[in-house]
């Protein structure tokens, strides 16, 4: 079964960065892209972009351009997603999740999410 | 890209239908026929229910239905039961080959 593991809580100071990962199991890790989605506490979902484990291929969100990377590790089948100069309204849960079957514009899975805390 | 505007809550009884909205405009929803709809228990990851406006995902209960007319995406639950209350979320693409959310709705079932 498709399962997506994300990487634990991290609590960061304002100004550092993040990275967190995401490893696939259950398919193909190549054949479908993942996309970045966060939700500040008791917030909305925002997605933050997307990247092609096939071709390394990336589609950020306009607001986190600059700020935001994301890689692919095919001989582990994991994806990172590094956010940097954090900030305090940053502080949220990241979720990574993979593309439904029809496109990358449906998420059929998602990891469990991990809680970034931003706090000085 | 603003965020697509959904109602902040709406409730039920059980067997009782309702219905969410999600308006956006002519940038998203009004020329995309690619609106997801999510639900999301608290404390939980999101799990799709709709796809490409009115697709439900193998193996999903056929009481979640969606539709579209102009820039408003509508999710209808029938036959409500009590698992069915949850965050209720919109997701359309968008001009710029993006991704928006709406801002959530709160299901109660009563």
């Amino acid at each position: 079964q498709v399962q997506l593991v994300q990487s634990g809580v991290e609590v960061k100071k304002p100004g550092a960065a993040v990275r967190v990962s995401c490893k696939a199991s259950g398919y193909t890790f190549t054949s479908y892209g993942i996309s970045w989605v966060r939700q500040a506490p008791g917030q909305g979902l925002e997605w933050m972009g997307w990247i092609s484990p096939y071709n390394g291929d990336t589609n950020y969100a306009q607001k986190f351009q600059g700020r935001v990377t994301m890689t692919t590790d095919t001989s582990t089948n994991t994806v990172y997603m590094e956010l940097r100069s954090l900030r305090s309204d940053d502080t949220a849960v990241y979720f990574c999740a993979r593309d439904d079957s029809s496109g990358w514009y449906s998420q059929a899975y998602w990891g469990q999410g991990s809680l970034v805390t931003v706090s000085s | 890209q603003s965020a697509l505007t959904q109602p902040a809550s709406v409730s039920g009884s059980p067997g009782q239908s309702i219905t969410i909205s999600c308006t956006g405009t002519s940038s998203d929803v009004g020329i995309y026929s690619l609106v997801s709809w999510y639900q999301q228990h608290p404390g939980k990851a999101p799990q799709l229910v709709i796809y490409e406006v009115t697709k439900r995902p193998s193996g999903l209960s056929n009481r979640f239905s969606g539709s579209k007319s102009g820039n408003t995406a509508s999710l209808t639950i029938s036959g409500l039961q009590a698992e069915d209350e949850a965050d209720y979320y919109c997701c359309s693409y968008a001009r710029g080959s993006t991704l928006v959310f709406g801002g959530g709705t709160k299901l109660t079932v009563l």
